[in-house]
């Protein structure tokens, strides 16, 4: 699977969008983006996922790059409980696909 | 999302005795769970894939015969950590993928997480 690179931390205001960029230039035709969260000493949480289509849910959105090199996760009204450490992650589909979480990305909600 | 548990959530046991974890699937059939570690400060490392009816596949580096795994039905796999040392004290994590039936989905669920403690 296709490497990832993130900033290592960043912060916004609160009730302000967050947007936090991904680099992934090298993936691959097949691979999908996934964005999940870990909040302190919890299990990560899933958030989204895209191929090459922007996609929104309730969450949040996910903006890729026409040419899928690099994609922003957008948080459209930061809250306080959003503050966690956000991992984009490139995978296969597939049976024997698995996810490899690098550092992630500490984003800090101040009020 | 899917409910994923663990049990226990919290353990401190001595050193040289074996813990058990519990992964339990509450609300849909998992083939394949995965288990991961996670130390402080540092980002999750998948240590086996977990696959219902047929033995797990360890990552490069994990002991399979330290770390035992079973996945005896489609909503429970267990993670026992055999004859613990204080080194092995840390953040066990669970997950389940929802059958991908030939669909495109990679999506896993994770469990809240067990802290182990090596005394």
């Amino acid at each position: 699977d296709a490497k990832t690179t993130q900033p290592p931390s960043m912060d916004c205001a609160e009730g302000r969008a967050a947007n936090l960029p991904c680099n992934h230039s090298t993936i691959s035709g097949n691979e999908y983006v996934y964005w999940y969260r870990q909040i302190h000493s919890q299990g990560p949480q899933y958030i989204i996922h895209g191929l090459k289509n922007n996609e929104t849910n309730e969450m949040a959105s996910l903006i890729i790059t026409e040419d899928r090199k690099s994609s922003t996760l957008i948080l459209p009204h930061a809250t306080l409980r959003d503050t966690a450490v956000y991992y984009c992650i490139v995978s296969r589909t597939g049976a024997n696909s698995k996810l490899t979480f690098g550092k992630g990305i500490t984003l800090s909600v101040r009020p | 999302g899917a409910v994923v548990s663990q049990h226990p959530s919290r353990v401190i046991c001595k050193s040289g005795t074996s813990v058990k974890i519990e992964c339990r699937s509450l609300d849909f059939q998992a083939t394949t769970m995965f288990w991961y570690r996670q130390f402080p400060k540092k980002s999750l490392m998948l240590m086996a894939t977990s696959n219902e009816g047929s033995k797990a596949t360890y990552e490069q580096g994990v002991e399979k015969d330290k770390f035992l795994i079973n996945h005896a039905s489609l909503t429970l796999s267990t993670l026992t950590v055999t004859s613990a040392h204080p080194e092995d004290s840390s953040f066990y994590i669970c997950s389940v993928r929802r059958g991908l039936a030939g669909g495109n989905r990679n999506e896993q669920f994770f469990g809240p997480g067990t802290r182990l403690t090596v005394l």
